[in-house]
């Protein structure tokens, strides 16, 4: 299947500093890719929608201008976690599905390994 | 806002048994997902079934879907330590995301 990945898996960051996380598309491209986020625990709420060549679409409760997406090519979105503090530390995923002109139908989703941040 | 929820929340087992998960969503469906997460991992996607299938298999996986019931249900027929995971059922929503239930944390225990 198609393969998503993320970078970094990891990040332990102070207080205040700001931590960009990528996902790409590795063998495909998607020009709507996904961000979720998953407190401890619990399921994944989605945070918003990633458009290559526009502005993300926010779920209600997420802040803009603390996640800033860019969605700047068909294969890569980042997530900046912007002046990060405790309560965001969390398992972030995100998702990419094929062009629908490919996959018809489909919703069918391929996931990152995650990023598991802490901030200190 | 979430739809879909799986019962149970929580399910330990023995190696060997069978393990049965269950889920319901309240809204109409094109296709419906169980996706596996092991703990602090990404997600696996393990079976789709879309809305005119009634039953699905993938190895040890079956899956049902009622569509007048609004409900689906995971078998894993001879489980294995290595199932030990949490286990969710996603619809897709209609901006192509994908909306999550709570999930039910299987434990097999060897």
């Amino acid at each position: 299947g198609a393969v998503v990945s993320q970078h970094p898996s990891r990040v332990i960051c102070k207080s205040g500093t700001s931590v960009k996380i990528e996902c790409r598309s590795l063998d495909f491209q998607a020009t709507t890719m996904f961000w979720y986020r998953q407190f401890p625990k619990k399921s994944l709420m989605l945070m918003a929608t990633s458009n290559e060549g526009s502005k993300a679409t926010y779920e209600q409760g997420v802040e803009k201008d603390k996640f800033l997406i860019n969605h700047a090519s068909l294969t890569l979105s980042t997530l900046t976690v912007t002046s990060a503090h405790p309560e965001d530390s969390s398992f972030y995923i995100c998702s990419a599905g094929e062009d629908r002109g490919r996959s018809g139908s489909y919703n069918e989703q391929f996931f990152g390994p995650g990023t598991r941040l802490t901030v200190l | 806002s979430q739809q879909g929820e799986e019962d149970p929340q929580a399910l330990s087992i023995q190696e060997g048994e069978n393990a049965t998960m269950n889920c319901s969503y309240k809204t109409s469906i094109n296709n419906l997902q169980w996706y596996r997460q092991n703990s602090g991992r990404g997600l696996v996607h393990l079976i789709l079934i879309r809305s005119n299938e009634r039953e699905k298999h993938s190895g040890r996986l079956r899956v049902t879907l009622d569509t007048s019931k609004k409900s689906s249900s995971l078998l894993i027929t001879a489980s294995r330590a290595a199932d030990t995971a949490s286990y969710f059922c996603v619809r897709g929503g209609s901006q192509g995301n994908l909306i999550f239930g709570k999930g039910t944390k299987l434990s097999v225990k060897p």
